[in-house]
């Protein structure tokens, strides 16, 4: 199965940019990069996914490379509340004839005052 | 609406003990699944059922686990007996499978979990 590797963790200021970066370098062509998050307690949230193209959305942005084989989430302007593990997630194609996602080790990110 | 629920939010039992864990999916979501993070690693798949019907069952540890989803609303996951290394966060999620432009889009909706802790 594609494995993804992330940082274990990474600090932020308040109000800038938060660029986590995943590795997922075994990934294969019809393999989607999804993004979750979890905050402390709670379970993971889902944030942004994408195959091939950029994709933006009201949280998140998600940058793949053209090679596919690494992918950037920027939060654009980190608030306190972002402060989580960051998940990248490859969804694969299961023998079974199904979709399921392997996680990454997920990088735990502090958003600074 | 509602989302996935899980109960316990903790339990704690002794080695050999038995322990079920109950999951409520989102009302109408034909997915679900188990999933489960023990300390240090990774969050890991371990089944998939489509309504009552185990889809995928290839991240089950061993036949201690067993899993059920009668009617195809909530979710039983029963550890019997418990071991040490079964000592972990167990999450539930549930998603409905859309079929969409790029592809088959299944967001899926994660509960808070159950933390098991065998002693």
């Amino acid at each position: 199965d594609a494995k993804t590797t992330q940082p274990t963790s990474m600090d932020c200021a308040e109000g800038r940019a938060a660029n986590l970066p995943c590795n997922h370098s075994t990934i294969s062509g019809n393999e989607y990069v999804y993004w979750y998050r979890q905050i402390h307690s709670q379970g993971p949230q889902y944030i942004i996914h994408g195959l091939k193209n950029n994709e933006t959305n009201e949280m998140a942005s998600l940058i793949i490379t053209e090679d596919r084989k690494s992918s950037t989430l920027i939060l654009p302007h980190a608030t306190l509340r972002d402060t989580a593990v960051y998940y990248c997630i490859v969804r694969v194609w299961a023998a079974s004839g199904t979709y399921k996602y392997i996680f990454g080790t997920g990088t735990r990110l502090k958003v600074l005052a | 609406e509602a989302g996935v629920t899980q109960f316990p939010s903790h339990s704690v039992i002794e080695k050999g003990q038995t322990v079920t864990l109950r999951c409520d999916p989102i009302s109408g979501h034909d997915n679900l699944y188990w999933y489960r993070r023990v300390m240090g690693k990774e969050i890991k798949f371990l089944l998939h059922f489509v309504k009552e019907s185990k889809q995928d069952e290839s991240g089950m540890p061993n036949n201690r686990f067993l899993a059920e989803r009668t009617g195809g609303t909530y979710s039983t996951l029963k550890v019997q007996p418990a071991e040490l290394e079964d000592s972990g966060v167990y999450f539930c999620a549930s998603s409905v499978r859309l079929s969409l432009g790029q592809g088959i889009y299944d967001e899926q909706y994660f509960g808070p979990g159950t933390r098991l802790t065998v002693t």
